[in-house]
């Protein structure tokens, strides 16, 4: 069906450590979107990822997409406090995207 | 950068009332959406819209809504009919053709 799984469900860091939240999907997926929600926020696009295998990075976050089409990550190195928020992934499936529950990611300093 | 605005930020309204929540996409975006979040959810997707018609709807989006490009520049949500789990953030957001999705801020629709 139309839905992804994103994991965990919230994860707690102490500032400078790394982070990592992943979705899976049953089916292939054309593209991936993932996007950050700081908190009372609204969501902000951060990347897509479209070819099989393709790695992105953006300064300290990296972004995964599976061979296969059906699986993505995002990891954060060494994470700030200014990295707060929920990471949501989200598929496109003809005219919308279907959003990941989020991983909402709280920094210790 | 270009931005989709939302109005108003926060409406509380009764139920069983109608309310109309007031978007402007960017300009030169063809496509237009309607998500809602409800608190501490995920982000849920309503409708599309393109070339002046509904493109997809979800099983949330019944008969009590509709929406209307009433002009070149608005897009409307309106809730015929409040129910008290009607109470989310709606969010219009607003494409090219599908890369990239730009949210606007919200409105916080409260139903007492």
């Amino acid at each position: 069906g139309q839905q992804v799984m994103q994991i965990p469900q919230y994860q707690h860091v102490q500032e400078g450590e790394d982070f990592t939240t992943y979705c899976n999907s049953s089916t292939t997926l054309s593209n991936i979107q993932w996007y950050k929600q700081r908190p009372g926020g609204h969501p902000v696009f951060l990347i897509q990822l479209v070819k099989s295998g393709e790695v992105k990075k953006q300064k300290r976050l990296t972004f995964q997409f599976g061979e296969a089409k059906k699986n993505s990550s995002l990891h954060i190195t060494a994470t700030q406090t200014t990295d707060v928020g929920t990471y949501f992934c989200a598929a496109e499936y003809g005219n919308k995207l279907v959003f990941g529950a989020g991983t909402i990611l709280r920094v210790k300093s | 950068e270009p931005e989709v605005t939302q109005t108003p930020s926060h409406q509380v309204t009764q139920m069983g009332q109608e309310v109309i929540l007031r978007c402007v996409p960017i300009s030169n975006h063809l496509y237009f959406y309607w998500y809602r979040q409800i608190l501490g959810q995920k982000v849920e997707f309503l409708v599309s819209f393109y070339n002046n018609e509904i493109s997809e709807k979800s099983e949330i989006f019944d008969d009590q809504f509709s929406v209307e490009r009433p002009d070149g520049s608005n897009f409307t949500l309106k809730i015929r009919s409040t129910k008290l789990e009607d109470s989310a953030m709606y969010f219009c957001a607003s494409s090219e053709g599908g890369i990239i999705y730009t949210f606007g801020s919200g409105t916080r629709l409260t139903v007492v």
